[in-house]
């Protein structure tokens, strides 16, 4: 088992231009997850998909914050314009349905610098 | 909203010796899960300890255990004879017994060894 899959590990890009995100869950997890986390607020759900759908997306920033998950193996979060507040590391995390008091798998993170 | 309190921002301990990390959360559930994950320099999450709120029985795993009081909703960590791989920022976590899968964490407690 490869675990949680994030890329990029690192990211800098410059203020107003559009960001990427890519999560490859555990296969066979059902729940995924994208939090975020800086010093100020720690880790923060942002929103979070079963079965490929949209569940909650109230930790949603702003509509620059966009997420999607076209097939089980695959998830985006798209920032569109970046803005330097949103510099952070980001984390993706899968979860198998009916087993929430296993807690989350998490990734590694993509460390998101706008400058 | 659910909140999950950690008033230790950091913490340390000579190598060999003991530690605890307090948390505290907020619920009117009766059914939930806790946890405390481990997030280490390389910025991992490592899951450490998971409780039942329904087992009055407190979790252990190895050197790691928790003295979980549901009627105080406290939820601490014991680390036995720590070690200098133990140092980490440390987050209590919790979620929902029912369909709610959403984590919340507290802000962390990083921990120190010396040696």
């Amino acid at each position: 088992d490869a675990g949680v899959i994030q890329s990029p590990r690192h990211e800098v890009t410059e203020m107003g231009q559009e960001v990427t995100l890519r999560c490859k869950p555990i296969s066979g997890h059902d729940y995924l997850f994208w939090y975020r986390q800086t010093m100020m607020r720690g880790l923060e759900l942002l929103i979070y998909f079963n079965n490929n759908v949209p569940i909650d997306d109230s930790g949603m920033p702003e509509d620059r914050f966009s997420a999607k998950m076209p097939n089980a193996s695959f998830s985006t979060l798209k920032i569109q314009p970046s803005e330097p507040r949103d510099s952070a590391v980001y984390f993706c995390a899968s979860s198998l349905m009916g087993r929430p008091n296993y807690g989350y798998t998490f990734g590694s993170g993509t460390r998101l610098t706008v400058v | 909203a659910q909140t999950v309190t950690q008033s230790q921002p950091e913490m340390s301990v000579q190598e060999a010796e003991t530690v605890t990390l307090s948390c505290t959360y907020d619920t009117s559930e009766s059914d939930y899960y806790l946890f405390w994950y481990k997030q280490p320099p390389s910025r991992q999450m490592i899951l450490v300890i998971r409780q039942e709120a329904y087992k009055q029985q407190n979790a252990t795993e190895n050197r790691f255990s928790v003295n979980f009081q549901k009627a105080a909703k406290s939820f601490s960590l014991k680390i036995s004879d720590s070690q200098l791989g133990d140092a980490a920022m440390y987050f209590c976590a919790k979620n929902s017994g029912g369909s709610n899968y959403k984590l919340t964490f507290g802000k962390g407690t990083l921990l120190t060894v010396n040696p």
